[in-house]
């Protein structure tokens, strides 16, 4: 049962535009979203976070928003640039606990 | 510069044998964590670690066991390795409590024949 649902596989932008990465839960006891970003043969790295009683977080051009009625969070990223190409991964946390629920993950290309 | 260290970063393996991935962390974290990922599956949990020779089981512990004798060491075993567990093997470690994030390791890119 997958709690995190990312339904984009893929994504595809030219350098200089805006990357929309979207992530949808299911479990209402999330309280603590993230998004890390993976190269190929490396481990994930921390991006950016917010908590549930925030709507917005931004780090640069990085910009997480979070719409809780909807279930629903997006990470904005502009300018995207040629660098930004990784598979990002949006990930939640349930109320008291350790544990991150990852999603399936999302490639994006940003072309130059 | 914190790390998390796993072993290995490529390993070829034969069906039935016995595989330990080791993964050690220098931050001091409370928490250790074994996933694996895969294709369209994403990260999937097998065990984690609140402290020292403390355990539990993830999403899919199935044909897996851990260790943790040390703090600093947490250790994911296939116990009869099958070719269904070919995969990439991260670890990763967090502080216990708050809105901490995970740091991972590498990874290890397991094949088995």
């Amino acid at each position: 049962d997958q709690q995190v649902k990312q339904n984009s596989p893929s994504l595809s932008v030219q350098e200089g535009r805006i990357s929309i990465l979207n992530c949808d839960y299911t479990n209402s006891m999330f309280d603590y979203f993230l998004w890390y970003k993976k190269y190929p043969a490396e481990g994930p790295t921390f991006l950016i976070s917010i908590s549930s009683i925030k709507d917005k977080n931004e780090d640069g051009r990085f910009t997480v928003f979070l719409n809780k009625s909807a279930k629903h969070l997006s990470l904005h990223i502009v300018p995207s640039q040629p660098g930004d190409s990784a598979v990002y991964f949006c990930a939640a946390r349930r109320t008291g606990a350790n544990n991150l629920f990852f999603g399936t993950g999302t490639r994006l290309t940003v072309i130059p | 510069d914190v790390k998390v260290t796993q072993s290995s970063r490529y390993l070829v393996k034969r069906t039935g044998e016995k595989v330990f991935l080791e993964c050690v962390q220098d931050m001091d974290h409370e928490n250790m964590f074994w996933y694996r990922q895969d294709p369209g599956l994403g990260l999937r949990l097998i065990y984690f670690s609140y402290d020292v020779k403390m355990k539990e089981k993830g999403d899919i512990p199935e044909g897996y066991s851990v260790s943790r004798e040390k703090k600093e060491r947490f250790s994911l075993i296939l116990e009869s390795a099958s070719t269904n567990q070919t995969s990439m093997y991260l670890c990763a470690s967090r502080f216990a409590g708050g809105n901490y994030g995970y740091t991972f390791g590498s990874g290890t890119r397991l094949t088995v024949v």
